[in-house]
């Protein structure tokens, strides 16, 4: 069965500051796609990065970076010099190879203050 | 029109009534899911359209009756709900066998007294 976990509840961090949200996962396939999406408090969930079971180059966009690891199956995602309009909750997600049926880990609070 | 809009917003319903939610998607996409959010739990999927047909059924209640006329068209028909089934509820689209992401509705924050 897959499963995620994201074993961080809740981070408060003062503006400026780094912050790492971890993800881990678990999956027989070896075929699959990790997600990651935020949901600010208006509700939406908005799509962050995708990425597949076969590319394990770390991405950068911004300010938001992403360290796919598979020996741990860690999906670790950084963000630079946080700023207060990064508060939301980030969910961490896993697909199977068809990708209709997204996993999602239990999301992570994060605090960002002035 | 952006990505994917759901209607409405907020809804307040009592346990005999019977409502409706929409989601329509505008992002030529061939999939279409419904998920419940509730507090302090995690995100459940609750149904799956590929190509109209629905293809997931997650032992959701049958006071929960999705319908998807088309492809880009999806409802949720509520009736004799509990108060436990308050919840945020999703819609979401993708294309199936080509990118795959699945692209968020805003929600339906509903409450049921």
């Amino acid at each position: 069965a897959q499963k995620v976990t994201q074993a961080q509840t809740e981070i408060s961090v003062v503006e400026k500051e780094d912050v790492t949200l971890d993800c881990v996962y678990e999956t027989r396939d070896t075929t699959y796609y990790l997600f990651w999406y935020k949901q600010p408090p208006s509700g939406e969930l908005v799509f962050l990065i995708r990425r597949n079971s076969f590319d394990e180059q770390n991405e950068i966009s911004g300010r938001y970076s992403w360290n796919f690891q598979k020996s741990t199956s860690s999906f670790n995602f950084t963000i630079t010099a946080s700023q207060v309009v990064d508060s939301a909750v980030y969910f961490c997600a896993l697909s199977e190879k068809n990708g209709n049926k997204l996993v999602f880990g239990a999301g992570t609070i994060l605090r960002v203050k002035s | 029109e952006t990505g994917v809009t759901q209607t409405p917003r907020h809804l307040v319903m009592g346990m005999t009534n019977k409502k409706s939610l929409k989601c329509e998607q505008h992002l030529g996409h061939n999939a279409m899911y419904w998920y419940k959010q509730s507090a302090k739990k995690p995100l459940e999927l609750m149904f799956v359209y590929n190509f109209k047909e629905q293809t997931e059924n997650n032992s959701v209640p049958s006071r929960f009756s999705p319908e998807c006329p088309n492809s880009s068209h999806l409802f949720l028909h509520l009736h004799t709900l509990q108060p436990e089934d308050s919840a945020l509820y999703l819609c979401a689209s993708s294309q199936v066998q080509r990118e795959e992401t699945q692209y968020f509705g805003p929600g339906t924050r509903l409450l049921v007294l």
